[in-house]
């Protein structure tokens, strides 16, 4: 159990676009999922907090209106990436905890590989 | 806000030898330690993890240690192996800040045959 699903694994785009990224909680509900980015040879950046049926809550210096988060169902939350620049170029982590194991233990997608040309 | 600090950012040893990865943490508040192990181009995997009320976690080749007083936790891999070298992340959280993780810096480790 306690897996989550990422789509797409992999996508490039070119500058001014944006990209649209899904994140799935595949057997169970996720009332709270998080979106990480991850630059070549670095460590994760958390960069919000994605709350069902509630704004999303952005990490210091994250643009909210940059990137979008929508947590529509208990089972996805997606991030657009909007107008992206090669600045956006990184890899996007989302996890997600699983209820009913005390709201501690996070579970991470497989992570989706933005490029933008 | 939090912050974590993790030591070394890298690190090579010899097959059949330990690997010790530090961290230290500024919130005493935090009282969930995970670490995860992360392949190239893949997702971060939970290893093992410990709260604020246990010293000591082992599961067989590894085990983590805390101190809570001086606010660093520890990794130690024995025996290590090749299919131990990946990169190795630390972090810490708190209920009260709705259990965000804190990512240490990460630790590059490999074990040379």
């Amino acid at each position: 159990g306690a897996v989550v699903s990422q789509h797409p694994s992999w996508v490039i785009c070119k500058s001014g676009t944006s990209v649209k990224i899904e994140c799935r909680s595949l057997d169970f509900q996720a009332t709270t999922m998080f979106w990480y980015r991850q630059f070549p040879k670095q460590s994760l950046m958390l960069m919000a907090t994605s709350n069902e049926g509630s704004k999303a809550t952005y990490e210091q210096g994250v643009e909210k209106d940059k990137f979008l988060i929508n947590h529509a169902s208990l089972t996805l939350s997606t991030l657009t990436v909007t107008s992206a620049h090669p600045e956006d170029s990184s890899f996007y982590i989302c996890s997600a905890r699983v209820p009913d194991r005390g709201q501690i233990e996070q579970f991470f997608g497989p992570g989706t590989r933005l490029t933008v040309l | 806000g939090e912050n974590v600090e993790q030591h070394p950012s890298t690190l090579s040893v010899q097959e059949g030898d330990s690997a010790v990865i530090k961290c230290t943490y500024s919130d005493s508040a935090s009282n969930y330690f995970p670490w995860y192990k992360q392949e190239l181009g893949k997702r971060p995997q939970l290893i093992i993890d410990i709260r604020s009320n246990v010293g000591e976690k082992k599961d067989q080749r590894i085990a983590v240690t805390l101190n809570k007083t001086a606010k660093h936790f520890s990794l130690h891999i024995t025996e290590t192996q090749p299919e131990d070298s990946a990169v190795y992340f630390c972090a810490a959280s708190q209920r009260a800040a709705g259990n965000k993780l804190t990512f240490g810096g990460g630790t590059r480790v490999l074990v040379k045959p």
